[in-house]
């Protein structure tokens, strides 16, 4: 299994500003991944992390608005850019040791409330 | 990916076993099931995932029908604790999960 940490746990932010999410995990990892769930939502895919290369972004979401890193094997960033309310949302990172129907784990979550 | 249907909301009596029923008719040889749950405020906490074979462990079992279009989540002897909205999900091996709205169980003394 993995052990999967995020920081931080939560957060409130001013709309306009900028907020980055941390996501370590204590092994390294084949897949790492970044979910929104807004409030009383299901859990939406933002976008595969890619180590060493730009981030592969699902529909509706773009790199200008959530920018996203990952410099090795064990750790991502996700930024959530100009911050509206609307993007108050639980931010989720997810690791998959590897392909081929690997047990696929989750943090858990950073709590944003944007005033 | 493959999408899945899942009944909105179901009651359990506590200490009776849970059974949970996924479609995936539209499922892909190579895709796999998975079973998540998510308790209030908390992250998707794996339970079990299959392909072919159902599967059990220390939380669950997982029924696969021979076809694959279907799959049911059983927790043997629920408790309150269990009490929480599980997905079923159907993935290939991007790793990538497509959340549905899943199954809200309510565990009832």
């Amino acid at each position: 299994s993995a052990v999967i940490s995020q920081k931080p746990s939560r957060d409130i932010c001013q709309r306009g500003t900028s907020l980055t999410i941390q996501c370590q995990v204590d092994s390294q990892v084949t897949m790492m991944f970044w979910y929104r769930q807004q409030p009383g939502q299901s859990l939406t895919l933002i976008a595969t992390a890619n180590q060493g290369s730009e981030a592969t972004y699902e529909s509706g979401f773009v790199i200008d608005k959530f920018p996203i890193s990952r410099p090795n094997l064990t750790f991502s960033t996700l930024t959530v850019s100009n911050m509206s309310p609307e993007d108050s949302s639980i931010y989720l990172c997810s690791v998959s040791m590897d392909l081929g129907g690997n047990t696929i784990y989750f943090g858990e979550g950073s709590w944003l409330t944007v005033v | 990916d493959a999408k899945t249907t899942q009944p909105p909301s179901m009651d359990c009596a506590e200490g009776r076993a849970a059974n949970l029923p996924c479609n995936h008719s539209t499922i892909s040889g190579n895709e796999y099931v998975y079973w998540y749950r998510q308790i209030h405020s908390q992250g998707p906490q794996y339970i079990i995932h299959g392909l072919k074979n159902n599967e059990t462990n220390e939380m669950a079992s997982l029924i696969i029908t021979e076809d694959r279009k279907s799959s049911t989540l059983i927790l043997p002897h629920a408790t309150l604790r269990d009490t929480a909205v599980y997905y079923c999900i159907v993935s290939s091996n991007t790793g990538k999960l497509i959340f549905g709205q899943g199954t809200t169980l309510q565990v009832k003394p």
